[in-house]
């Protein structure tokens, strides 16, 4: 099976606008959760959606949002970008009966 | 008291040797472990997932589970320099499936 992808892979923006980043998980799975990775707060939790419903959520404040669509595939949005928000924003996937959790190659996001 | 705590490192080990990987957490209610690895630059892999009390084997990787004293380790085996990476501890939590990372320990296999 192909593994869980991500698009784009680079992205670099400025301070107040905004970004959409795409995760199509692995084929079967359908519960898509978002990570942010940064060097001083490590992985820290955005959300999980299943059946494109949001389950779970972070403790991140409202700019950050995501769905889900029929197909399983993912979205997430961040809006009024801070320089804070440059990151690895990490989607990972897994069929829904089972914990284990499989990561895509991230969006490296950079805020100038 | 953060939720999932590793030590940093880095832990240098010699080609060969027995790497060991210890990590703690707070929630005495969690059930679901997980031992991911990560390369510089790379994203997180997951290697290894333990759930009952006691060893899991896995080739090289052993994973470790104690949740009396809520302790989870991961031995490598005959380390070798393609392990040098960073290896993170997760634990499944908050009801959910919320993943809750540690801040991971940086592993270096010396030739």
């Amino acid at each position: 099976k192909a593994g869980v992808t991500q698009t784009p892979r680079y992205l670099i923006k400025t301070r107040g606008q905004q970004v959409t980043l795409s995760c199509s998980p692995i084929s079967g799975h359908r519960s898509v959760s978002w990570y942010q990775q940064t060097p001083g707060q490590g992985l820290q939790f955005l959300f999980e959606y299943f059946s494109e419903t949001q389950r779970n959520k972070g403790n991140f404040p409202g700019r950050f949002s995501g769905r889900q669509f029929s197909n399983s595939r993912s979205e997430m949005n961040v809006s009024t970008l801070e320089l804070g928000d440059s990151a690895l924003y990490l989607c990972a996937s897994r069929e829904f009966d089972y914990n284990e959790q499989f990561f895509g190659p991230g969006t490296r996001l950079t805020v100038l | 008291q953060k939720e999932v705590e590793q030590n940093s490192g880095p832990l240098s080990v010699p080609e060969g040797a027995i790497a060991s990987l210890n990590c703690t957490y707070s929630d005495r209610g969690s059930q679901s472990f997980f031992w991911y690895r990560q390369y510089s630059g790379k994203s997180p892999e997951l290697i290894m997932s333990i759930y009952s009390n006691g060893d899991k084997e896995d080739g090289r990787f052993t994973a470790q589970l104690n949740k009396a004293s809520q302790y989870v380790s991961l031995l490598i085996r005959d380390s070798q320099p393609s392990d040098s990476a960073t290896y993170l501890c997760a634990v499944l939590t908050g009801g959910g499936n919320k993943l809750t990372f540690g801040t991971g320990t940086q592993l270096k296999v010396e030739l």
